[in-house]
């Protein structure tokens, strides 16, 4: 079964609007959790490493301002995109490492911006 | 810059024929990789990994090939099934580093 939760799996909305993305990693605790954006027929970019308890590593590129991450619980980590235009549509993937197993993702969070 | 690439971006088969799907690496420091495939509208799923103090790993129906002297990396699948189209991406990890993804090939089983 699924060991990492994404919610929402769809999101439609207008622009400007902020969207908040949550990622949960199930019967297990995750003091990092990854994010990923992937574009159409496009590979995975990590865009940043969330840290529980502390502020995330964000990749070269990445607004950190735009993308806010929480990582407040052990088995939550939170991306908002702040005042979400069209060019920020895209499939937003979660990832978490449990206990020596491989990276596991979420099913994605498909964000649509009109 | 240090990259993971695929040398095919799409690949079709006759289903019940074999599948191999082929990565190259550029950077000898990376001791640990990883195949995930990922279908439409879902995040990537474990398919198998590799140390790099192995050259042969095997799995139900797949098998993990990894030659450091020339830096390439390559799935098998056994006897391709329609279930198996999907896009197929290898990932590399260094110590201490995130996971970085090549750029996918899409399988496409002939029925």
């Amino acid at each position: 079964g699924a060991v990492v939760s994404q919610h929402p799996s769809w999101v439609i909305c207008k622009s400007g609007t902020s969207v908040k993305i949550e990622c949960r990693s199930l019967d297990f605790q995750a003091t990092t959790m990854f994010w990923y954006r992937q574009f159409p027929k496009q590979s995975l970019m990590l865009m940043a490493t969330s840290n529980e308890g502390s502020k995330a590593t964000y990749e070269q590129g990445v607004e950190k301002d735009k993308f806010l991450i929480n990582h407040a619980s052990l088995t939550l980590s939170t991306l908002t995109v702040t005042s979400a235009h069209p060019e920020d549509s895209s499939f937003y993937i979660c990832s978490a490492r449990p206990s020596n197993q491989p990276q596991h993702f979420g099913d994605g969070t498909r964000l649509s911006i009109l | 810059g240090e990259n993971v690439g695929l040398h095919l971006p799409t690949l079709s088969v006759q289903e019940g024929d074999n599948s191999i799907i082929n990565c190259a690496y550029s950077n000898s420091a990376s001791d640990y990789f990883i195949w995930y495939k990922q279908e439409s509208g879902k995040g990537p799923q474990f398919i198998i990994d590799i140390r790099s103090n192995m050259d042969k790993r095997q799995g139900q129906r797949v098998t993990v090939l990894l030659n450091k002297t020339v830096k390439h990396l390559s799935l098998q699948i056994a006897a391709t099934q329609p279930g198996d189209s999907a896009v197929y991406f290898c990932a590399e990890k260094r110590r201490n580093t995130p996971l970085v993804f090549g750029k996918g090939t899409r399988l496409s089983v002939i029925a």
